[in-house]
């Protein structure tokens, strides 16, 4: 079956302005995650969704990071007031539940960059 | 101290030799454990995951796993130019009050052929 698909594959944006990158996880899983990963770096957790709520959002950096996720299945990652220190890869993963053995499948990424 | 520790590398083997990659981590209660394999410019795939000490394998990849030392490894027999990537420990923190995975910066394997 298709896997984790993240649109847009790449974002270039100035500072200042504000992004959304989408999410589509397995068909099936009910849980989501996002990471970031900077160069050279592994993932860097920022929010677990167990269906539509955010079960837990300790990894988002600041309030200008907000995700959502209304119906359960696909999920939007919001950044306001971008900044330069936001150019990362952002990596959505999804698993079958959230037990904690559950595995992670990651999508492709979207690399954000901004000038 | 970090809370999961790996080698960066470069580790570099000869093509059929035996790739041994190891990582530690801080927390006793951690419970599940994974290995990804990630290719330059592309995403985290995942190959191997382990939850009980012991050794776990599948195809020419075996993870083992120690708890009591806090140290999980990967071993992957008979190397292949392919396998050159970056591998990534990620482990399940918190004794499994939240699902987040932390990762190590990863280990740079490079196979010769």
């Amino acid at each position: 079956g298709a896997g984790v698909s993240q649109t847009p594959s790449n974002k270039v944006t100035e500072k200042g302005k504000y992004v959304e990158l989408r999410c589509d996880p397995i068909s099936g899983h009910t849980a989501l995650y996002w990471y970031r990963q900077s160069l050279g770096q592994g993932p860097e957790f920022l929010i677990y969704f167990q269906g539509t709520g955010a079960a837990d959002d300790s990894g988002l950096p600041n309030d200008r990071f907000f995700a959502v996720r209304p119906e359960g299945s696909v999920s939007t990652l919001k950044i306001q007031r971008t900044e330069r220190g936001d150019s990362a890869v952002y990596l959505c993963a999804s698993s079958l539940t959230g037990v904690l053995w559950n595995e992670q499948f990651f999508g492709p990424g979207t690399r954000l960059t901004v000038l | 101290q970090k809370e999961v520790e790996q080698n960066s590398g470069p580790l570099s083997v000869p093509e059929g030799a035996i790739a041994s990659l190891n990582c530690t981590y801080s927390d006793r209660g951690s419970q599940s454990f994974f290995w990804y394999r990630q290719y330059s410019g592309k995403s985290p795939e995942l190959i191997m995951s382990i939850y009980s000490n012991g050794d776990k394998e599948d195809g020419r990849f075996t993870a083992q796993l120690n708890k009591a030392s806090q140290y999980v490894s990967l071993l992957i027999r008979d190397s292949q130019p392919s396998d050159s990537a970056t591998y990534l420990c990620a482990v399940n923190i918190d004794g499994g009050a939240t699902n987040k995975l932390i990762f190590g910066t990863g280990t740079l394997l490079a196979v010769q052929p």
